[in-house]
């Protein structure tokens, strides 16, 4: 199975920072990666799909790059409704899907 | 707009079998286009997979929980379910159901979730 590791765990910024969050794989992969940020009580909300798609709905400030094995979510002008919990998901295969552990961005 | 919501017990006994349903709403459970899905997050931990399954009831599950769990379909009732067998302690999460367009990968409507306590 494909394992996710996630850097940094976390992060404190500030208000208009860019935030980038880095998302490894055990071992490489086609680009079925997404990102989701997740607020305490809330359900996740998906950012990107397919490694760089932005979600529909979703703000430009927000961008996915990567492939392989090493991937990242940008956040390129920080809001203070972006003060969250994000998680990237692999979904090389239906048989085995890998949320990695998370990174908590909170305010600086 | 589509909708899903869970529902079941809050409370289960240790070693007995965790129920809940997910009902979609706005949308039909039987497309083509869809899997459909549970997630959980146990307090002051992370998101887990544990399975998916297509309207047809093809299923897939998480490796390290597939012996106790059991995800079904009712497209009668535009509803599917989870069962995870023998619960303890670490089975304590914030259940999810979620929506999965075959041609994304990623779930894109989640339930609100609910919170499933195991304890006696």
């Amino acid at each position: 199975d494909i394992q996710m590791t996630q850097s940094p765990s976390s992060v404190s910024a500030s208000v208009g920072d860019r935030v980038t969050i880095t998302c490894r794989a055990s071992q490489g992969f086609s680009n079925w990666l997404a990102w989701y940020q997740h607020k305490p009580g809330k359900a996740p909300k998906l950012l990107i799909y397919a490694a760089s798609s932005l979600q529909s709905g979703v703000p430009s400030r927000f961008s996915g790059s990567g492939s392989g094995t090493d991937f990242t979510l940008t956040i390129s002008s920080l809001q203070p409704e972006d003060f969250a919990t994000y998680y990237c998901q692999q979904a090389n295969s239906f048989h085995s899907f890998t949320f990695g552990p998370g990174t908590k961005v909170d305010i600086k | 707009q589509l909708q899903l919501q869970e529902s079941g017990p809050g409370l289960v006994k240790p070693s007995e079998t965790l129920s809940l349903t997910c009902t979609v709403s706005g949308g039909s459970i039987s497309s083509s286009s869809y899997y459909w899905g549970w997630i959980r997050q146990p307090p002051g931990k992370g998101l887990e997979w544990i399975g998916s399954i297509y309207y047809s009831g093809s299923t897939y599950y998480n490796p390290s929980l597939k012996s106790r769990v059991t995800i079904s379909v009712d497209t009668s009732k535009n509803q599917f379910s989870l069962k995870l067998s023998s619960v303890t302690a670490a089975d304590t999460a914030v259940y999810y159901c979620a929506r999965l367009p075959i041609t994304i990968r990623s779930n894109d409507y989640w339930g609100q979730g609910t919170l499933v306590t195991v304890s006696s």
